[in-house]
């Protein structure tokens, strides 16, 4: 069964904090993403990975980093974690082809 | 103007009633289209595609596109109790391009 795991299903931290979201995938996908939703402004691309190492900004990088050392893992890295980056956290997979897999998300808090 | 616009809701229909979803996209070259569906607490999970003009159907779901209007649509035929989810509007950009932008989604809840 294709599945896609995130580390921590809820998250508290504190502001300045540095805090590191992971996400592992176990079906040989090229492409991770990394969205982050809220009540009214939905699902939004934070970064995006289509092979290792490499990494592209989506529409609300700011903030954020991201890592890709092996191909199964896709980390996200809040540098210094502010109260705006309370959310909810969604990795994704895909194959180069349409259909996205989402982990069961973070909730992350920043006190 | 966002680039996935869709109706919020929240949207009622009776049970064994048609349901009616809409969304628009601004990027005219926009090759691929997608609903996801999201129950409460849960994660997205896929349930159309279109990529040509026209219906395409699925069971009780019919995804339409127009993409001279910059609209699609999805229709839930019969709907069930358990239809009752907030549905995403996905829409992937020129050929190449990966990033796939989802629409606000729009709460649908099926009256019994």
């Amino acid at each position: 069964d294709v599945k896609v795991t995130q580390s921590s299903r809820y998250l508290v931290k504190r502001t300045g904090e540095k805090v590191f979201l992971e996400c592992v995938q176990d079906m040989d996908h090229e492409n991770m993403f990394w969205y982050r939703q809220d009540p009214g402004l939905g699902l939004r691309l934070i970064y995006f990975s289509y092979d290792v190492k490499m990494k592209e900004k989506g529409d609300i990088p700011e903030g954020y980093s991201v890592s890709r050392e092996k191909k199964e893992r896709f980390s996200l890295i809040l540098e210094s974690a502010s109260t705006n980056q309370t959310s909810m956290y969604l990795c994704a997979s895909s194959n180069g082809g349409e259909k996205l897999f989402f982990g069961s998300g973070t909730q992350l808090s920043v006190l | 103007q966002k680039e996935v616009e869709q109706n919020s809701g929240p949207l009622s229909v009776p049970e064994g009633a048609i349901a009616s979803l809409n969304c628009t996209y601004s990027d005219r070259g926009s090759q691929s289209f997608f609903w996801y569906r999201q129950y409460s607490g849960k994660s997205p999970e896929l349930i159309m595609s279109i990529y040509s003009n026209g219906d395409k159907e699925d069971g009780r779901f019919t995804a339409q596109l127009n993409k001279a209007s910059q609209y699609v649509s999805l229709l839930i035929r019969d709907s069930q109790p358990s239809d009752s989810a907030t549905y995403l509007c996905a829409v992937k950009g020129r050929l190449g391009n990966e990033k796939l932008t989802f629409g606000t989604g729009t709460r649908l809840t099926i009256i019994p």
